[in-house]
């Protein structure tokens, strides 16, 4: 199965802040379509995830631009440009490229 | 609007079955993969597995095979999620979604305790 790595485990930030999380991703997500299956979610407390990035750096349409996705193969970053009150949760990275799929441990962002 | 309504709490003792539902609104129900994903309390995602909609042919991760069954009831736009032998392991809150396109149920509170 291909381990997802999430650093850091947390994150404490002042609202306008920048964040960084890292992922990285025991083999290469590049698939056999050209497409890497990189994702990013955010879970809030005591809700359901919801999606903010897909194949890497896509934003979906609802997601702030203060949102950003980059990376390749093994080493994927989600950003945040500047923190925001309604930000804070645990982010997960999930690859869709190999069967099984797999999330990371998570990034618990917290508001300083 | 795409919604994934689940089905309520349950609370069952070990060796019970349950069986959580999922209602799909707001797209056609037959064009979609339905993935179910595990979060065991104050721990991460895992996904389960998911079913074909259209064929009603499931797959199932490693960890998932023999006591969990997804089934569908497609003229109802429902996926279901059956847990036989329940264990205490099996405590968790499980959510449907159709994780291509970043759609996830509510989740569903399965709390298994004699």
């Amino acid at each position: 199965d291909v381990v997802m790595t999430q650093t850091p485990v947390s994150l404490s930030l002042a609202i306008g802040q920048p964040a960084s999380i890292s992922c990285k991703s025991s083999q290469s997500l590049l698939g056999t379509s050209g497409k890497t299956f990189l994702n990013w979610i955010l879970q809030r407390p005591g809700q359901s995830p919801k999606r903010l990035i897909y194949q890497v750096s896509k934003l979906y349409s609802e997601v702030p631009d203060r949102f950003s996705g980059s990376g390749s193969e093994t080493e994927f970053t989600l950003k945040i440009s500047r923190v925001e009150a309604e930000d804070l949760g645990v982010y997960y990275c999930w690859q869709g490229t190999h069967f099984p799929y797999t999330f990371g441990a998570g990034t618990k962002l917290e508001l300083k | 609007q795409i919604q994934l309504v689940q089905s309520g709490p349950e609370l069952k003792k070990p060796g019970e079955s349950v069986k959580i539902s999922c209602k799909a609104s707001g797209y056609t129900f037959t064009d979609y993969a339905m993935h179910w994903v595990k979060q065991a309390p104050g721990k991460g995602l895992k996904w389960m597995g998911w079913i074909n909609t259209y064929t009603g042919k499931p797959t199932y991760a490693d960890d998932f095979k023999g006591r969990f069954v997804f089934s569908l009831e497609a003229s109802a736009s429902t996926a279901n999620l059956q847990i036989s032998n329940l264990k205490n392991e099996d405590t968790a809150t499980y959510f449907c979604a159709r994780v291509g396109q970043g759609y996830w149920g509510q989740g569903v509170m399965v709390t298994v305790s004699s």
